[in-house]
């Protein structure tokens, strides 16, 4: 079993719409979270921590759910911007920055 | 302010050879880490340096080595290459060995023939 899972998609989405991304980890030690956007060819960025209290920022909201391992990302009101593979990422040991990614979602949102 | 940078962007290798890899952290940062993007999948890490030392190591074999200067600055050193080792070598950087926010660098794609 792969130690973070994600739907591969491709999603593939109009503009305006809602789209949600699942992601597991298998680690129940994890201590950190995030979502990163990698464009095609381009680097990961990092897009939002995730907090067990949940967090949005402007049109993204992500959420983190200890108990079942499992994390989220709501896109709202996508953009033909969006369009990017999203890679959820968890950092397994507290006091390390060793993090482990999700093989990424990858979503192309179109007019 | 600079972010991470690394060289050369693009080479390309035949099997067995051996190949470096260069990376400078960004202003202010201490750690450099090292990551290695097959098509179509996630970075998967290699291995991390702080104060020169390394501090923790990924799932690769001894042929994937390195070092880190004084600077900061780091090398990615891959001996033998196989056909497998093809991929986007990314580094990022962060403050502190427990720095969450890594800084990724554009990468270094590397082909081996």
């Amino acid at each position: 079993r792969k130690e973070v899972e994600q739907d591969p998609g491709p999603f593939n989405v109009p503009e305006g719409a809602t789209v949600a991304f699942n992601c597991t980890y298998s680690n129940s030690a994890s201590q950190s979270f995030f979502w990163y956007r990698q464009d095609c060819r381009k680097e990961p960025k990092l897009l939002m921590s995730v907090y067990s209290s949940g967090n949005e920022d402007g049109r993204f909201t992500a959420q983190l759910n200890r108990a079942s391992q499992y994390i989220s990302l709501l896109i709202r009101d996508s953009k033909l911007s969006d369009s990017a593979t999203y890679l959820c990422v968890v950092n397994a040991q507290s006091g390390y920055n060793k993090l482990i990614f999700g093989a990424g979602t990858r979503l192309a949102v179109h007019p | 302010d600079a972010g991470v940078t690394q060289s050369p962007t693009h080479l390309i290798k035949t099997r067995g050879q051996q190949v470096t890899l260069r990376c400078s952290p960004k202003s202010g940062h201490d750690t450099v880490s090292w990551y290695q993007q097959a098509l179509g999948q996630g970075p998967q890490f290699i291995f991390q340096y702080y104060e020169e030392e390394e501090r923790q190591r990924g799932n690769f074999p001894d042929r994937f080595s390195g070092h880190q200067f004084p600077n900061y600055s780091s090398e990615l050193n891959v001996n033998a290459l196989l056909l497998g080792d093809s991929a986007l070598y990314l580094c990022a950087s962060s403050q502190g060995q427990g720095g969450e926010t890594q800084y990724f660098g554009p990468g270094t794609r590397l082909l081996v023939l």
